[in-house]
């Protein structure tokens, strides 16, 4: 099967501009997540959907971030404006619902912020 | 709050050694452990998982972990590390079995040496 499908892979932007990724999960995974990963550290979610409605956004700077997942597929994921503490990997991942499954993860797209 | 914590950012070992990485989840009995693996500039992979159906679990390329609750450990091991086992590894803990939400450790990063 296909994966998540990422993009772009890498990002560089200045302070203050903004900057959206993309995210494209498995085909019949309801659940959708982007997770946070700063250099030297573990993933850290950021939003979680089952199909298009947001389960968890807890841990997501709502005065900077914003994720959407319009028809239940695929979801893009913006920052605006950026800071410098926003350089990290995000990651897309996606599963089935039930939990246990565990995730299948795309490559991520490193953001650096200058 | 579940948590967990990997002892020891850095393990080096050399080709052919035991490998072991060390997870330890917080007190309180989690419904789901995991161990996943990252190559450099890739996504995260899954390597195992703990349901409850068995202690002792057996993931790919080798490695499996043993669920031990009086320890409250989860660590990971590989009877001879080869070098394409050079990669991140993060123990990763889902909090309830209400949700699909992932709490990472800050990872481990594993060499070997030939």
């Amino acid at each position: 099967e296909a994966g998540v499908a990422q993009s772009p892979r890498y990002k560089i932007i200045e302070k203050r501009q903004s900057v959206a990724f993309w995210c494209n999960p498995i085909s019949g995974h309801a659940t959708l997540y982007w997770y946070q990963q700063i250099l030297g550290q573990g993933p850290k979610l950021l939003i979680q959907f089952q199909n298009n409605g947001v389960v968890d956004d807890s841990q997501l700077p709502k005065d900077r971030f914003s994720a959407e997942r319009l028809k239940g597929v695929d979801s893009t994921l913006k920052i605006q404006p950026a800071k410098l503490e926003d350089s990290a990997v995000y990651l897309c991942a996606s599963s089935l619902t039930g939990g246990g499954y565990g995730y299948t993860f795309g490559s991520g797209t490193r953001l650096t912020v200058v | 709050a579940q948590s967990v914590t990997q002892l020891g950012s850095h393990v080096s070992v050399s080709e052919g050694a035991l490998v072991l990485l060390r997870c330890n989840y917080s007190s309180s009995v989690p419904p789901y452990l995991f161990w996943y693996v990252q190559y450099p500039n890739q996504g995260l992979q899954l390597l195992l998982k703990y349901t409850s159906a068995a202690t002792l679990v057996k993931g790919i390329n080798g490695f499996e972990a043993e669920f031990k609750k009086s320890e409250t450990s989860f660590h990971l091991t590989k009877p001879s590390a080869h070098m394409s086992d050079a990669a991140e590894y993060f123990c990763a803990v889902s909090p309830s079995y209400n949700t699909d939400k992932l709490i990472f450790g800050t990872g481990t990063r594993l060499q070997v040496f030939p």
